[in-house]
């Protein structure tokens, strides 16, 4: 049975950053995408963007140029989100999720890190 | 952006019933970059349609996608008490990747 792991919760200060990790169990997102997607409290839910673990590339929301990261490690099968300059309205919780293709779906995810950005 | 509005926001049904979930698009989106998911309390999404109409893997027929252009359905047919949560469309052809903000089926 697939299993995805997140790092655990984090509290941030304003201006700090923050770096979550996603790992699955076996080969699962080998060969696919691993999207980010983050949900603030009653918001709706947003996309941050995507790594291909084969080629490394990768395709950031505009909103997060420049202030995010994504990166794969090929050894230990695990993606990582690595955000800076935090700021209150980055609270959310963050969720990892497999994409097999452009047409596809996410179809399995993270149980989500929750990173709260208070002073 | 591509906003997506969902309607109604709030559906209240009995089991058995069949719910109807609108997805409206600001713009028009290719039928193969439609998705829709399930949330319920605490847990992360759950895909359940993708390419407007595809069920994912382990997804009871009873849940139809359809539509096309700026418009977008999910059906579900005959509730059941483990449907009744929170569903989210998403597009995913054009960059950024947006979602709805959602349609509760809560039981009546």
């Amino acid at each position: 049975q697939v299993q995805v792991m997140q790092s655990g919760a984090e509290v941030k200060k304003p201006g700090a950053s923050v770096k979550v990790s996603c790992k699955a169990t076996g080969n699962t997102f080998l060969g696919y995408y691993m999207y980010w997607v983050r949900q603030a409290p009653r918001q709706r839910l947003e996309w941050m963007g995507w790594i291909n673990t084969i080629t490394g590339g990768t395709n950031y929301a505009q909103k997060f140029h420049g202030r995010v990261t994504m990166t794969w490690d090929t050894s230990t099968n695990t993606g990582y989100m690595e955000m800076w300059s935090l700021r209150s309205d980055d609270t959310a919780k963050y969720f990892c999720a497999r994409v097999k293709g452009s047409y596809s779906g996410m179809d399995v995810w993270g149980q989500g890190t929750t990173v709260t950005v208070s002073s | 952006e591509i906003v997506l509005t969902q309607s109604p926001g709030t559906l209240s049904l009995s089991p058995g019933e069949t719910a109807t979930l609108s997805c409206r698009a600001s713009q028009s989106v290719s039928t193969t970059y439609i998705a829709w998911y399930q949330q319920k309390p605490g847990q992360a999404p759950r895909l359940l349609i993708y390419g407007t109409s595809s069920r994912a893997t382990g997804v009871a027929d009873r849940f139809r996608g359809s539509g096309s252009g700026t418009d977008f359905t999910l059906t579900i047919w005959g509730l059941e008490r483990e449907d009744f949560a929170l569903y989210f469309c998403q597009q995913y052809g054009t960059s950024p990747y947006t979602f709805g903000q959602g349609t509760n089926v809560e039981i009546k």
